[in-house]
């Protein structure tokens, strides 16, 4: 069965500072996306960052980026320059199906980030 | 970029009422929104997958009879927690999927939630 986990709860960052936030995923198709989403206090997600699972190069999106490793299956996320506005509960998602054809989306426990002025 | 509309934000009600919030994609054709659920602090729960003309598909665990899910056009797919309680008091949020092109690539664009409080 298709699972994602994040193993941190809570993460603690200085202001301007880099964070990883952690993600491993199971899952048997070759072909799988895995997503990232920032939850901010007010509850809206927020679409930041995709990875394909044939991408070869990793995936980048401003001061957001994934570190990918397909063999170990993780798709950590990687903030750099930390601002206070990143505090939030951030998720890893996996799209389930192969081909993709359900769009349906699988998501890990959430790991909250609090940026420290 | 694609807007989901998700409305009401807020609901306080009496036990036993109905309630119905509605989900639309404001600048794209949705042939599938979703459903979720989430308690605090806690992962989003699929509640149901939504499609276009014809019955939501619901996970397992979910009472179809309890959460009605209507997706009578492209733009607008509507959640109804009937003879709702207490403990259907919870954060509930959709999301939507563009038609265009394949969904591998494509994230799924979400409403801003609603917050549903049963007294």
């Amino acid at each position: 069965a298709q699972k994602i986990t994040q193993t941190q709860p809570g993460m603690f960052v200085q202001e301007k500072e880099a964070v990883t936030l952690d993600c491993t995923y199971d899952t048997s198709d070759q072909s799988y996306g895995l997503f990232w989403y920032k939850q901010p206090s007010s509850g809206e997600m927020i679409f930041l960052i995709y990875q394909g699972s044939y991408d070869e190069q990793n995936a980048t999106e401003g001061r957001y980026s994934l570190n990918f490793q397909k063999a170990r299956k993780s798709a950590n996320l990687v903030i750099s320059a930390s601002q206070l506005g990143d505090s939030a509960m951030y998720f890893c998602a996996m799209r389930e199906g192969r081909g993709s054809n359900t769009g349906k989306l699988i998501f890990g426990q959430g790991t909250t980030l609090q940026v420290k002025p | 970029g694609a807007v989901v509309s998700q409305h009401p934000s807020w609901v306080i009600c009496k036990s036993g009422t109905s309630v119905k919030i509605e989900c639309r994609s404001l600048d794209f054709q949705a042939t599938t929104m979703f459903w979720y659920r989430q308690f605090p602090k806690q992962s989003l729960m699929l509640m149901a997958t939504s499609n276009e003309g014809s019955k939501a598909t619901y996970e397992q665990g979910v009472e179809k009879d309890k959460f009605l899910i209507n997706h009578a056009s492209l733009t607008l797919s509507t959640l109804t927690v009937t003879s709702a309680h207490p403990e259907d008091s919870s954060f509930y949020i959709c999301s939507a999927l563009n038609r265009v092109g394949t969904y591998g690539y494509q994230p799924q664009h979400f409403g801003d939630g609603t917050r549903l409080s049963i007294l």
